[in-house]
């Protein structure tokens, strides 16, 4: 089956600036997580979706990210405006209906200058 | 809320070396464990985990774990290490009846040398 699929690879942006992450997840995986995973530390939950609803977003500061998944499947997050803070990797993660295990994507490294 | 703790930040070892890496979590009700691996470059992927049953559950290459609920811990082990195990582990947690996100360690960066 084919994985979990983000985009871009890789992105360097200045602060204050915007910024936005694209995920799709296995198909038919009604549950979608964002993590954050800050270099040398493990990933921490953004958000978590059940179909295009919102199961957990806690931890997610909303002054400054979003998330949607309007059709209960793609899902884009997005910072606006970028902290030097912000630098890491975004993973996106996928289960069935959120049992696990949970499958990951390649991740999104954000640099901010 | 729950938490999880690796000991070991990174751990250097010669090839077949015996491998154990240590990870406790704090939750006082049922839980998931997982360890997961991230070799350079690669993304996350699935070593093995326990949901219940046989404590020892065994994963892929060789990979082995110990679930003890009163130690709260689910440390990995492995007899022999090869220089392709060089990568990142995570151990995570997953409470709540398993339907919520995982909470995961900080991971221990393993060099195998040859």
């Amino acid at each position: 089956e084919a994985g979990v699929a983000q985009s871009p690879r890789y992105k360097i942006i200045e602060k204050r600036q915007s910024v936005a992450f694209w995920c799709n997840p296995i198909s038919g995986h009604a549950t979608l997580y964002w993590y954050q995973q800050i270099l040398g530390q493990g990933p921490k939950l953004l958000i978590q979706f059940q179909n295009n609803g919102v199961v957990d977003d806690s931890q997610l500061p909303k002054d400054r990210f979003s998330a949607e998944r309007l059709k209960g499947v793609d899902s884009t997050l997005k910072i606006q405006p970028a902290k030097l803070e912000d630098s890491a990797v975004y993973l996106c993660a996928s289960s069935d209906r959120g049992l696990q295990p949970q499958h990951f994507g390649d991740g999104t490294r954000l640099s901010i200058l | 809320a729950q938490s999880v703790s690796q000991h070991n930040h990174h751990v250097i070892l010669s090839e077949a070396a015996s491998l154990e890496l240590g990870c406790n979590y704090s939750y006082g009700g049922t839980v998931n464990l997982f360890w997961y691996v991230q070799y350079p470059g690669q993304h996350l992927q699935l070593l093995l985990k326990y949901f219940s049953g046989d404590p020892l559950v065994k994963g892929i290459k060789g990979f082995e774990a110990e679930f003890i609920k009163s130690k709260f811990s689910f440390n990995l082990r492995k007899p022999s290490v090869q220089w392709s195990d060089t990568a990142e582990y995570f151990c995570a947690v997953n409470a709540e009846a398993g339907r919520r996100a995982l909470t995961f360690g900080s991971g221990t960066r393993l060099q195998v040398q040859p």
